[in-house]
């Protein structure tokens, strides 16, 4: 199962555009790269995801390299509000038939700063 | 609500004690999650529910842990003689369709303490 890689913690400014990447090399070709940020004492919200093609929604863009092995999320005018754990994750699939799991780690910890 | 929601939201209990956790999933959502977030640590998946098909228990760390999903709506996780190491936040999830391309929404979890 693809494995992610996330720096552990990033800052930045109010109002700038925050970039928090990740590396997802072992990724296969029909795995989806899904985003989820936790802001502290709640439960996860999801964000975005994507398979190949970039995405943007309300939140956020997803931007993915063409050959997939990394992805990039951008949020693009940071608020305070936008401080938590920010997770990539590459669902993968469970033990039995139709089963996917996200597999959460640890993510990075984004600070936004008056 | 429109939410996943969880109860209760904090559970008190003694060592060796049994407790029941709730999920109501959002309406019509076909597919359940429950995961667990020890303090400071990553959350951690425990079982996954899709559908009428058998659920994936792969994740459930002890036979004490088990998990039922009555009528494909709520759930109930069941802790058996509870350990101080199932102290965690327990996190429910649902997705309004099985497969590789569907969000997850989560509820605000149930905080269980085992003193």
């Amino acid at each position: 199962d693809a494995k992610t890689t996330q720096p552990p913690s990033m800052d930045c400014a109010e109002g700038r555009a925050a970039n928090l990447p990740c590396n997802h090399s072992t990724i296969s070709g029909n795995e989806y790269v899904y985003w989820y940020r936790q802001i502290h004492s709640q439960g996860p919200q999801y964000i975005i995801h994507g398979l190949k093609n970039n995405e943007t929604n309300e939140m956020a863009s997803l931007i993915i390299t063409e050959d997939r092995k990394s992805s990039t999320l951008i949020l693009p005018h940071a608020t305070l509000r936008d401080t938590a754990v920010y997770y990539c994750i590459v669902l993968r699939s469970g033990s039995g038939a139709g089963s996917y799991q996200l597999t959460f780690g640890k993510g990075t910890k984004l600070s936004v700063i008056p | 609500g429109a939410g996943v929601s969880q109860s209760p939201s904090n559970k008190v209990t003694e060592k060796g004690k049994d407790v029941e956790l709730r999920c109501d999933p959002i309406s019509g959502h076909t597919a359940l999650y429950w995961y667990r977030q020890s303090l400071g640590q990553g959350l951690e998946f425990l079982i996954y529910f899709q559908g009428n098909s058998a659920p994936d228990k792969s994740g459930l760390p002890s036979d004490r842990f088990s998990a039922e999903r009555t009528g494909g709506s709520v759930s109930t996780l069941t802790i058996q003689r509870t350990q101080q190491e199932d102290s965690a936040v327990y996190l429910c999830a649902s997705s309004p369709k099985t497969g590789r391309n569907t969000e997850a929404f989560f509820g605000q979890g149930t905080r269980l303490t085992v003193v």
